[in-house]
């Protein structure tokens, strides 16, 4: 079936160690992002990519870094710079273009930091 | 830049009844979209409705229905016949153009929605 996979669902990590979360789509799309939530803040945006070796900084993109090498996979790295990691991160995709506008949604990462 | 505003963090209604859920958007722009996502318990992020600014008759998803008002930057979801599968985190969304380099939702802070028997 089409969709998108994101691994692990559940991750910890001791403070100062840097952490790659794993976002895989086959659904053909050109676009990925990624998304922070966290408890009474909605959904913010870290980066994202319209098409592969392109991406863009989104609205708290400090501590976080990507790439995107190949179309199915947009994988986010926490690093230790990110004063504040702990939250569910959720990775999307979409079709490109002005009129797309639907993400199609995984079922997330919960990062702990200890 | 565009802020999406969800007034009601949370809000609870009885079975087979209506409720509605507020957002406000605020933007300079005159084209875009709004959406309305909804995240049960599971976390899953499934999109509910989508409206388009250019278009004035409001859209409609089975028991899903928004109230959209251009001028006054207003973006209400209706829920009809409520059902206990509702419960959920509702989130509004505005997509906002990214210039070139392409486009991005937007989302409010969310407002959870208990339907209770």
């Amino acid at each position: 079936d089409g969709g998108i996979t994101q691994s692990p669902k559940y991750l910890f990590r001791k403070e100062g160690q840097n952490v790659t979360l794993s976002c895989e789509q086959n659904l053909n799309h050109d676009a990925m992002y990624w998304y922070r939530q966290d408890p009474g803040q909605g959904l913010r945006l870290i980066y994202y990519s319209q098409i592969v070796n392109d991406f863009q900084k989104g609205d708290i993109a400090e501590g976080y870094s990507v790439s995107r090498e190949k179309k199915e996979s947009f994988p986010l790295t926490v690093t230790s710079a990110q004063k504040n990691p702990t939250a569910f991160y959720l990775c999307a995709s979409s079709p490109r273009g002005f009129f797309s506008g639907e993400l199609f949604f995984g079922e997330g990462s919960r990062l702990t930091v200890l | 830049a565009q802020t999406v505003t969800q007034s009601q963090p949370e809000m609870s209604v009885q079975e087979a009844e209506t409720v509605t859920l507020s957002c406000t958007y605020d933007t300079s722009e005159s084209n875009y979209y709004l959406f309305w996502y909804k995240q049960p318990p599971s976390r899953q992020m499934i999109l509910v409705i989508r409206q388009e600014a250019y278009k004035q008759q409001n859209a409609t998803e089975n028991r899903f229905s928004v109230n959209f008002q251009k001028a006054a930057k207003s973006f209400s979801l209706k829920i009809s016949d409520s059902q206990l599968g509702d419960t959920a985190m509702y989130f509004c969304a505005f997509m906002k153009s990214s210039g070139n380099s392409g486009y991005a939702l937007n989302f409010g802070k969310g407002t959870s929605l208990l339907v209770t028997p």
